[in-house]
């Protein structure tokens, strides 16, 4: 069975520290991707990445950035939380080439104090 | 920009029912579309696949169908069930980026089926 598995279900954090969001695949997928999730805006692509070290912004960088320094690792990292980025975030990963299909994680629910 | 749009955006159904979800999007140029499950507070699951090439899947009681050049699909549910109940989006891949961005989602169809 293939597996994106996300480091925590549930996350509290304060405004202004550092965090991490972690993601690790073990199908050997060139292409992840990260995501948050809103009431009534849907999921809104924030970073993705299709090869090791490489990155691409998505629709919403702004206050992120990530790392993948393995293959089956893609990291989320928020430079210095906010509220308004509480949120649900998901990651999902897909094989390269352009017929293939996506897999999600199970989310980490994050809040902003 | 690609936009997708999922109507209705809920729908509540009495169990055996047979239904249908649609998906629109507004550029044809897809490599595929996907249908997904989302359970309350939890991760997407994937349900189909439909390369943009193929008109149709299935798996179980679940049809989907895609229509490229008009720029519609639609997930088909047959005798639903109460444990259907979810929400369900659509999402797809569009032609820029060779196939390496992410998908394009739909808002999703929050379906409930009543016992």
């Amino acid at each position: 069975d293939v597996k994106v598995t996300q480091s925590s279900r549930y996350l509290v954090k304060r405004t202004g520290e550092k965090v991490f969001l972690e993601c690790v695949q073990d199908m050997d997928h060139e292409n992840m991707f990260w995501y948050r999730q809103d009431p009534g805006l849907g999921l809104r692509l924030i970073y993705f990445s299709y090869d090791v070290k490489m990155k691409e912004k998505g629709d919403i960088p702004e206050g992120y950035s990530v790392s993948r320094e393995k293959k089956e690792r893609f990291s989320l990292i928020l430079e210095s939380a906010s509220t308004n980025q509480t949120s649900m975030y998901l990651c999902a990963s897909r094989l390269g080439g352009v017929v293939t299909e996506a897999f999600f994680g199970q989310g980490t629910r994050l809040t902003v104090v | 920009k690609q936009e997708v749009t999922q109507i209705p955006a809920a729908l509540s159904v009495p169990e055996g029912e047979n239904l249908v979800l649609n998906c629109s999007f507004t550029d044809s140029a897809i490599y595929n579309l996907q249908w997904f499950r989302q359970d309350p507070g939890k991760g997407l699951t994937s349900l189909l696949l439909i390369q943009s090439s193929q008109r149709e899947q299935t798996s179980g009681r679940l049809n989907a169908s895609l229509d490229k050049s008009s720029g519609r699909s639609t997930l088909y549910i047959a005798a639903s069930q109460p444990g259907d109940s979810a929400t369900y989006l659509c999402a797809v891949i569009p032609y820029s980026g060779g196939g390496a961005d992410g998908l394009t989602f739909g808002k999703g169809t929050h379906l409930i089926i009543q016992p």
